[in-house]
């Protein structure tokens, strides 16, 4: 079982929609929580860390579940330039990366 | 953010041939550097964790004598991919931590690599 799991996608969504990606992980004693964005060919890039109160940053909102080892990413009225891939990250003593999702916004 | 550049930012190679990696801070100091790589539709998976002036620390099935690290300054790393082989092409990318906040990287642009 990999230690980080997300929905490979792709997600096609139109411009102003509503999308949500989840993502489980496998080792309890795990930290910290992020998502980080990964155009094709470049590097990651974070997008927000994820507490377990749940937080916001604009369009975007991020939330942990401990118990269930579970965490999202919604993202509001998606733009063009979402389209990306999407990597839920975990940290035990390093980083650990999902393969992510990508993402497709069309007009 | 913080700044951290790769060169080259892509090689092309013949097989068994040794290729050399710069990963520098451009505006702070790296305490802790790491180096990742990617295959394509893959999850980027740490290589190695290099600490300034001290051996590298490398993650299990990373072979040590074929992907030399060294951290001689706290703004620069290398990797050196000995005897290359088409196997070893892939997306390599570096990152740079300045210890404060441990957890917090901030990644180069990546060097892509092929190996004929």
């Amino acid at each position: 079982r990999k230690e980080v799991e997300q929905d490979p996608g792709p997600f096609n969504v139109p411009e102003g929609a509503t999308v949500a990606f989840n993502c489980t992980y496998s080792n309890s004693a795990s930290q910290s929580f992020f998502w980080y964005r990964q155009d094709c060919r470049k590097e990651p890039k974070l997008l927000m860390s994820v507490y377990s109160s749940g937080n916001e940053d604009g369009r975007f909102t991020a939330q942990l579940n401990r118990a269930s080892q579970y965490i999202s990413l919604l993202i509001r009225v998606s733009q063009l330039s979402d389209s990306a891939t999407y990597l839920c990250v975990v940290r035990t003593d390093k980083l650990i990366f999902g393969t992510g999702t990508r993402l497709q916004v069309f007009p | 953010g913080a700044v951290v550049s790769q060169h080259p930012s892509w090689v092309i190679c013949k097989s068994g041939t040794s290729v050399k990696i710069e990963c520098r801070s451009l505006d702070f100091q790296a305490t802790t550097m790491f180096w990742y790589r990617q295959f394509p539709k893959q999850s980027l998976m740490l290589m190695a964790t290099s600490n300034e002036g001290s051996k590298a620390t490398y993650e299990q099935g990373v072979e040590k004598d074929k992907f030399l690290i060294n951290h001689a300054s706290l703004t620069l790393s290398t990797l050196t991919v000995t005897s290359a082989h088409p196997e070893d092409s892939s997306f390599y990318i570096c990152s740079a931590s300045s210890g404060v906040v441990r957890e917090t990287q901030y990644f180069g642009p990546g060097t892509r690599l092929l190996v004929l």
